[in-house]
């Protein structure tokens, strides 16, 4: 059965930390893996990856995906209250459907 | 703002009733996706049309879904003899469908609420 995991489930740091949330995957025809960011409302699109070790980067968050190891990571740098919110993995097959993972629940306190 | 926007944004209804949800993606999108969120838990795909043909449809969705895109631009989903259980977040997406790689947007979803 294909499945996402991400880890850890949920997370609280300080304002001004450097978090990393992970995402590990395992799906038949494998396509790309995208990270979206999800406060009270739709997901919204953070990044798609489709190529092993290649760095994706905007402004604090960067992702990168290994192919090999069936993963991928986020990170967020400099962490600001703003930045609380679900991160959801999600990887596409075949004809694109999205299979997600339960999502990071990312807690930034002042 | 994507551009998916969905309607209503909430619904409560009872047991036993039926609700209907519209989806109105990204003008000239080809592909549409509904999802459904519980708490706690990523979206899972429901079903997904190309322009006006359902392509798949989640071996999860009981025969009390169906979902329609009948001139290729909009979507409903509805629901029959609802159940407590249906209480959920329904996201609907939408992606060009041109190429192999494109993100989905996601419209704001519907909440409902079955008592």
């Amino acid at each position: 059965e294909d499945k996402v995991v991400q880890s850890p489930l949920s997370l609280v740091v300080h304002e001004g930390d450097t978090v990393t949330l992970n995402c590990s995957y395992e799906v038949t025809n494998f396509r790309s893996l995208l990270w979206y960011k999800q406060e009270k409302k739709a997901p919204t699109f953070l990044f798609m990856l489709t190529s092993s070790g290649i760095e994706k980067k905007s402004g604090r968050l960067s992702s990168i995906l290994d192919k090999k190891e069936l993963s991928s990571i986020l990170n967020i740098t400099a962490t600001q209250t703003g930045d609380s919110a679900i991160y959801l993995c999600a990887v596409t097959q075949g004809a694109q459907k999205l299979v997600f993972g339960q999502g990071t629940r990312l807690t930034i306190n002042p | 703002d994507t551009g998916v926007s969905q309607d209503p944004r909430h619904k409560i209804t009872k047991r036993g009733q039926n609700v209907t949800f519209r989806c109105d993606p990204i003008s000239e999108h080809n592909r549409l996706y509904w999802y459904r969120q519980t708490l706690g838990q990523g979206p899972e795909f429901l079903t997904y049309f190309q322009n006006e043909a359902q392509l798949e449809k989640s071996r999860l969705l009981s025969d009390r879904f169906s979902a329609e895109r009948p001139k290729g631009s909009f979507s409903t989903l509805e629901i029959q003899r609802t159940e407590q259980g249906d209480s959920a977040m329904y996201l609907c997406a939408s992606t060009p469908g041109r190429g192999s790689y494109n993100e989905q947007f996601f419209g704001p979803g519907t909440r409902l609420t079955v008592l």
